[in-house]
């Protein structure tokens, strides 16, 4: 089983909301990322978890917030976000941050910002 | 991370072998290639990985040059399916993160 489930699937929200993208794992992986993708461009490195610590974050606004809970889940809390914003949001997992391991993504969530 | 240079984009008939050149003369001897792809809409997939030997699995094969400096994904029949953008990523030995380049958009024809 190598799948990263997200949810939801799509996203619609106004610009004074606060919401939340999931993510889960069940493969034991320890690190976990996000990554933003805007149409017609490649994924963009947002987030790193390792260990359920953050390792890396790529300058992103602070109205993105991820948080570790435990070893199996990722979120991302939204809040005051901007139209531009609007994208796909992928979230991924591999069994450490050492080399030679897989990255494995899922399918995203599609963001609006209204 | 290396910088990976791809071909904007590629044709290909389908039920030939599609071949996609990466260009990575800067890698560093621990550096591995990767290569995702995506589908449109869809997660990145994982296709296949090395360091310095050619690897083969059930969906293609990489050839990663003597020099390391450049390597070709392989996709010894392509089907209809396998239209997608095509990612070539050399990650650093001691940091998996992966940062995405522009990639190849292959199409493949009837």
């Amino acid at each position: 089983d190598t799948e990263v489930t997200q949810t939801p699937k799509h996203l619609v929200m106004g610009m004074t909301n606060k919401k939340s993208l999931k993510c889960e794992q069940h493969m034991g992986h320890r690190a976990m990322y996000w990554y933003k993708q805007k149409a017609k461009k490649p994924p963009e490195l947002m987030f790193v978890y390792s260990y359920e610590k953050l390792s890396i974050n790529e300058s992103v606004p602070s109205r993105f917030s991820p948080e570790c809970p435990n070893s199996s889940l990722l979120n991302l809390h939204l809040h005051a976000l901007q139209p531009e914003d609007s994208a796909l949001y992928l979230c991924a997992s591999s069994p450490d941050r050492l080399s030679g391991n897989t990255i494995y993504f899922g399918e995203g969530s599609w963001l609006t910002v209204v | 991370d290396a910088k990976t240079t791809q071909p904007t984009s590629m044709d290909c008939a389908e039920g030939r072998a599609a071949n996609l050149p990466c260009n990575h003369s800067t890698i560093s001897g621990n550096e591995y290639v990767y290569w995702y792809r995506q589908i449109h809409s869809q997660g990145p997939q994982y296709i296949i990985h090395g360091l310095k030997n050619n690897e083969t699995n059930e969906m293609a094969s990489l050839i990663i040059t003597e020099d390391r400096k450049s390597s070709t994904l392989i996709l010894p029949h392509a089907t209809l399916r396998d239209t997608a953008v095509y990612y070539c990523i050399v990650r650093l030995g001691n940091n998996n993160d992966m940062r995405f380049g522009a990639g190849t958009r292959l199409t493949v024809k009837p």
